[in-house]
């Protein structure tokens, strides 16, 4: 699977948008972009994945330039409840059943 | 999403004992689990992927000997960590997909505490 690069860190105010930023330059034809977050002393929670089209849940959104060398995790309206270390992970689809390699990923504090 | 569901959340333990960690999946069935481990302001590290019916494939730098991983059915995988050290002191997770799911969902992990 390929590599990625996340700032270590990022501070947002409460009620703005979070953008966070993942480059995946060796990514391959085959590979998707996923976003895990984790909150201090619980389990990695799913948020979003893409192939190439940008992604919108209810949770966030996945925007993911042409090339596919790199992507941003957006929260529209972050809350302190979302301050967590967020994972941008790449991995082809159904690649051994769902095994993640985890990168440092992004520590983000939304601040009041 | 599908839940998984790990027990103890925490646990203190002695030198020199074992310790068991177990991984449930309840609303699906995973014929692979994984498990991870992870030290304090440090990311998640893979240590083994857990294979229903068969023996455990770990990765490079994991004794196999000491983290004993066991998937006999379906929903349940167990981790046990043997002749725990102050070293292995850790935050154990686990995670689970279903077959057809792209998705990895994981535990609340278990806090391992060895004095």
């Amino acid at each position: 699977d390929a590599k990625t690069t996340q700032p270590p860190s990022m501070d947002c105010a409460e009620g703005r948008a979070a953008n966070l930023p993942c480059n995946h330059s060796t990514i391959s034809g085959n590979e998707y972009v996923y976003w895990y977050r984790q909150i201090h002393s619980q389990g990695p929670q799913y948020i979003i994945h893409g192939l190439k089209n940008n992604e919108t849940n209810e949770m966030a959104s996945l925007i993911i330039t042409e090339d596919r060398k790199s992507s941003t995790l957006i929260l529209p309206h972050a809350t302190l409840r979302d301050t967590a270390v967020y994972y941008c992970i790449v991995r082809a689809l159904y690649n051994q059943g769902g095994k993640l390699i985890f990168g440092q990923g992004t520590e983000l504090s939304v601040k009041p | 999403g599908a839940v998984v569901s790990q027990h103890p959340s925490r646990v203190i333990c002695k030198s020199g004992t074992s310790v068991k960690i177990e991984c449930r999946s309840l609303d699906f069935q995973a014929t692979t689990m994984f498990w991870y481990r992870q030290f304090p302001k440090k990311s998640l590290m893979l240590m083994a992927t857990s294979n229903e019916g068969s023996k455990a494939t770990y990765e490079q730098g994991v004794e196999k000997d000491k983290f004993l991983i066991n998937h006999a059915s379906l929903t349940l995988s167990t981790l046990t960590v043997t002749s725990a050290h102050p070293e292995d002191s850790s935050f154990y997770i686990c995670s689970a997909s279903e077959p057809v799911n792209t998705e990895a969902f994981f535990g609340q992990g278990t806090r391992l505490t060895v004095v």
